[in-house]
């Protein structure tokens, strides 16, 4: 069973302050993807990586940064976070474009 | 049924009735995967079908896909209180190498 671990699990954060959120993965998964999940909605793509030191914009990436310092970890920088940004947060990977999606536990973070 | 950015379904049944949930997606895919969050968990994979099989099987789960009106739906015979989630159906994305388009959801709850 593929293991996705998040952190933190919950944030309250300040209007314009910055946050990082963190993914592990530990099963040498190639591709990596950072969702956000608005209450109601489905999920919508922020940033995701294939490999380590790249990534790629998603759906929805504006006021959002994505690192993949390693192949295992994946950060969301939110440099200033904004209301509109309360959400939470999803971390996925996969071994292949073909393979399963494996999500990690959630980051509920409210921005106040 | 669910797709897009409407608004998350909702269903409210007895246990052991069944259940069948749709999905309508708009471009054109030959695999639809079916997940499952739970509470406070992300989602999970519970059945994936390929345009060549019509009709997947899964213990309780039944998934169909018609190509030809793109859309897609999941059964569950004999509901269990434990089956209370939100379903999604994605697809692969079009923009994106691996990504996953996620439909807004079916919120089913299942009473005792």
């Amino acid at each position: 069973e593929a293991a996705v671990t998040q952190s933190p699990r919950s944030k309250v954060a300040v209007t314009g302050g910055k946050v990082t959120l963190s993914c592990h993965q530990t099963n040498n998964h190639d591709y990596m993807y950072w969702y956000r999940q608005d209450t109601g909605h489905g999920l919508r793509l922020i940033h995701y990586s294939y490999v380590a030191d790249s990534t790629e914009k998603g759906d929805i990436p504006d006021g959002y940064k994505a690192s993949r310092p390693s192949q295992e970890n994946f950060s969301l920088i939110l440099e200033l976070a904004s209301l509109s940004q309360t959400a939470v947060y999803f971390c996925a990977s996969r071994l292949g474009i073909q393979d399963t999606q494996y999500f990690g536990p959630g980051t509920r973070l409210l921005v106040l | 049924s669910q797709w897009g950015e409407e608004n998350l379904q909702a269903l409210s049944i007895q246990e052991g009735e069944d259940v069948t949930m749709n999905c309508s997606y708009k471009t054109y895919t030959t695999v639809v995967q079916w997940y499952r969050q739970k509470s406070g968990k992300g989602p999970a994979l519970i059945i994936l079908i390929r345009s060549n099989e019509r009709e997947k099987r899964s213990g309780r789960l039944r998934a169909t896909l018609d190509t030809s009106s793109q859309s897609s739906s999941l059964s569950i015979t004999g509901t269990l209180a434990t089956d209370t989630a939100v379903y999604f159906c994605a697809t692969p994305g079009t923009q994106v190498v691996g990504q996953l388009t996620f439909g807004s959801g079916t919120r089913l709850q299942v009473y005792a």
